[in-house]
């Protein structure tokens, strides 16, 4: 079946630093990928999407290129701020299970001043 | 443009009582999605109405259930609750007009003791 793995956290950064959160994919068929965002005792935010072989998905600074030849969408942002401290799930949805949401486990990102 | 919105914030039951939690679609939105999150780990599907009706489900048991009303709002119900019913319910909508991404909600804390 479909499936979404990330890296393991915390992520600890210090401000200003260049940050990559890996995120690979396990799909049948041609899935669009997300990245949501999580902070602190509130819902989930989509931060950027990709539907399609390589697109790259912004937002915030943030981006992500959707590589289907490594099945990757690995997120980065050049210079993270704290305000970026939150947890961040990589998704996937397909068409075949009518949009449902494959999450990743998430990555807590820490970032230091 | 309204968002998602749920509706208790928060929550606090017995085991072995029934609830329900609310949530308004995002404006123009025909497909409602909700979501179990403990605390600490990703979301889990619980399933999806569209059109009123059930359009997919998780692994979650039958006392988990579900409406979808005409003007797209949603209920997810919970009997017989157990201490592991503890979490995070997360509604989403989305438009199979828009793509299918998912709007997510602030969520409900439900907390059983």
């Amino acid at each position: 079946g479909n499936s979404v793995t990330q890296m393991e956290g915390p992520v600890t950064l210090s401000e200003e630093a260049f940050l990559t959160i890996n995120c690979t994919y396990t799909a049948t068929g041609y899935p669009s990928l997300f990245w949501y965002v999580q902070y602190p005792g509130e819902g989930l935010q989509l931060l950027l999407k990709a539907t399609k072989a390589d697109d790259k998905g912004s937002n915030k600074g943030f981006e992500a290129t959707y590589r289907k030849e490594t099945t990757s969408f690995h997120l980065e942002k050049g210079s993270v701020q704290v305000s970026d401290s939150a947890v961040y799930f990589c998704a996937l949805s397909e068409r075949d299970s009518n949009y449902q949401l494959i999450w990743g486990a998430g990555t807590k990102l820490i970032i230091k001043p | 443009e309204t968002g998602v919105t749920q509706s208790p914030t928060h929550l606090i039951k017995t085991r072995g009582q029934q609830v329900t939690l609310r949530c308004s679609s995002q404006s123009g939105h025909n497909t409602v999605s909700w979501y179990q999150q403990a605390l600490g780990q990703g979301p889990q599907f619980i399933f999806q109405y569209y059109r009123e009706e059930e359009n997919g489900r998780g692994n979650f048991p039958p006392r988990f259930s579900g409406l979808q009303f005409p003007n797209y709002s949603s209920e997810l119900n919970v009997n017989a609750l157990e201490l592991d019913d503890s979490a995070l319910y997360l509604c989403a909508s989305s438009s199979s007009h828009q793509g299918n991404t998912q709007y997510f909600g602030p969520g409900t804390r439900l907390t059983v003791l």
